[in-house]
């Protein structure tokens, strides 16, 4: 089965300090894609990121930066320097190859607040 | 590019009232499509997903149903709806498997509240 855990329910921070998101997947596929999604106030879904199985290269997108680690089975997330704007809810999701393995597993979500 | 719509944005109905909400996407074609519910402060839970016209996945049973009349409409109904239905509903897009990397699209959502 395939699971996602994101152990933070909530976090608070002050503007520019660094803040890292944790994510825990279980699969049992070989070929499977990880993701992140933001999710501000106003509700919507905003896609940040994929990375697949075979890909463990770090990824750095402005502030932004991914660690993904097959050996521990985790795909956590770093604000540098956070603002107030990064305040939402963070999901981490996970999918298999296709069909319905293809359908995203979301963890529960971590809420991030950012204070000015 | 690809962009989706939900309307409406925002509802309120009452116990037992019939419901329609509409989902429609641009610029894609074949995708497949998805309804999620997010209950208050809690995560995201699959309802429906649909591969095709007329070909519809339910994922929990319950009082709502789905139907997917055109290939880039995607409706989400029910009879009579519970106070449990109350919710945040969020229907998203993707590639048709096997073309893309499973990432999905999301809407802006409809908040429902049922009183």
């Amino acid at each position: 089965a395939q699971k996602v855990t994101q152990a933070q329910t909530e976090i608070s921070v002050v503007e520019k300090e660094d803040v890292t998101l944790d994510c825990v997947y279980e699969t049992r596929d070989t070929t499977y894609y990880l993701f992140w999604y933001k999710q501000p106030p106003s509700g919507e879904l905003v896609f940040l990121i994929r990375r697949n199985s075979f890909d463990e290269q770090n990824e750095i997108s402005g502030r932004y930066s991914w660690n993904f680690q097959k050996s521990t089975s985790s795909f956590n997330f770093t604000i540098t320097a956070s603002q107030v704007v990064d305040s939402a809810v963070y999901f981490c999701a996970l999918s298999g190859r296709g069909g319905s393995q293809g359908n995203l597993i979301f963890g529960k979500g971590t809420k991030l607040s950012v204070k000015p | 590019s690809q962009t989706i719509h939900q309307w409406p944005a925002t509802l309120v109905q009452p116990v037992g009232s019939p419901l329609s909400l509409e989902c429609t996407v641009e610029g894609t074609s074949n995708p497949n499509l998805y309804w999620y519910r997010q209950a208050a402060g809690r995560g995201l839970q699959l309802l429906f997903y649909s591969v095709g016209i007329g070909q519809i996945s339910s994922e929990v049973p319950q009082n709502l149903s789905a139907s997917r009349p055109q290939d880039r409409q995607f409706i989400l109904s029910s009879k009579k709806l519970l106070l449990s239905d109350s919710g945040f509903y969020l229907c998203a897009w993707r590639l048709p498997s096997g073309a893309g990397y499973n990432e999905q699209f999301f809407g802006p959502g409809t908040r429902l509240t049922v009183l």
